[in-house]
């Protein structure tokens, strides 16, 4: 079974700009997860989708927005970025329910200048 | 919400020996699981072992094996007969919340080091 596929795994961007990073879940996984992790704040969680919907939410202003496709893929859009969000975004999948282990995937380094 | 404590910033352990993680958490859940989660330079998380709260017996997996004090929520990890391959950031992570609202919240980790 494919693991967690996220693309690319580097980026470089300027202040100001937008970026898009892409997550494929494990096959048949319905919950992906989105997390940033830096080595002022550790691992910060941004949200949760399940079934195209958002569950949960972590407290990232409003430039930080996902979306989630019919086929569970899921993407997470930065908006006007600063140097802040310099950081190594993790996506997770899982089955959805309360035990799950999140399954991550090699995550996406993003540098803004 | 939660709060996770990992008190150890770095740990270091010799090849073969033992070597136990610290983690304290808390949660107003009275429902929630406890997961370890292992960070190598790949910088992919893998996970290492979980546990329910609502089970009393600790978990293992292996060399891994865990010490879950509920009424102390406190949750460390013992890594046994140590392997190279064992270095890595550590993170520990309670999933907690009501309903579909689960969580996971991580520590801020602990960096250890295995000496050949």
């Amino acid at each position: 079974k494919a693991g967690v596929t996220q693309t690319p795994r580097y980026l470089i961007k300027t202040r100001g700009q937008q970026v898009t990073l892409s997550c494929s879940p494990i096959s048949g996984h319905r919950s992906v997860s989105w997390y940033q992790q830096t080595p002022g704040q550790g691992l910060q969680f941004l949200f949760e989708y399940f079934s195209e919907t958002q569950r949960n939410k972590g407290n990232f202003p409003g430039r930080f927005s996902g979306r989630q496709f019919s086929n569970s893929r899921s993407e997470m859009n930065v908006s006007t970025l600063e140097l802040g969000d310099s950081a190594l975004y993790l996506c997770a999948s899982s089955p959805g329910t309360a035990n799950s282990p999140l399954h991550f995937g090699n995550g996406t380094r993003l540098t803004v200048t | 919400a939660q709060t996770v404590t990992q008190s150890q910033p770095e740990m270091s352990v010799q090849e073969a020996e033992t070597v136990t993680l610290s983690c304290t958490y808390d949660t107003s859940e009275s429902d929630y699981y406890l997961f370890w989660y292992k960070q190598p330079p790949s910088r992919q998380m893998i996970l290492v072992i979980r546990q329910e709260a609502y089970k009393q017996q600790n978990a293992t997996e292996n060399r891994f094996s865990v010490n879950f004090q509920k009424a102390a929520k406190s949750f460390s990890l013992k890594i046994s007969d140590s392997q190279l391959g064992d270095a890595a950031m550590y993170f520990c992570a309670p999933m907690a919340g009501g309903g579909s609202n689960y969580k996971l919240t991580f520590g801020k980790g602990t960096l250890l080091t295995v000496n050949p």
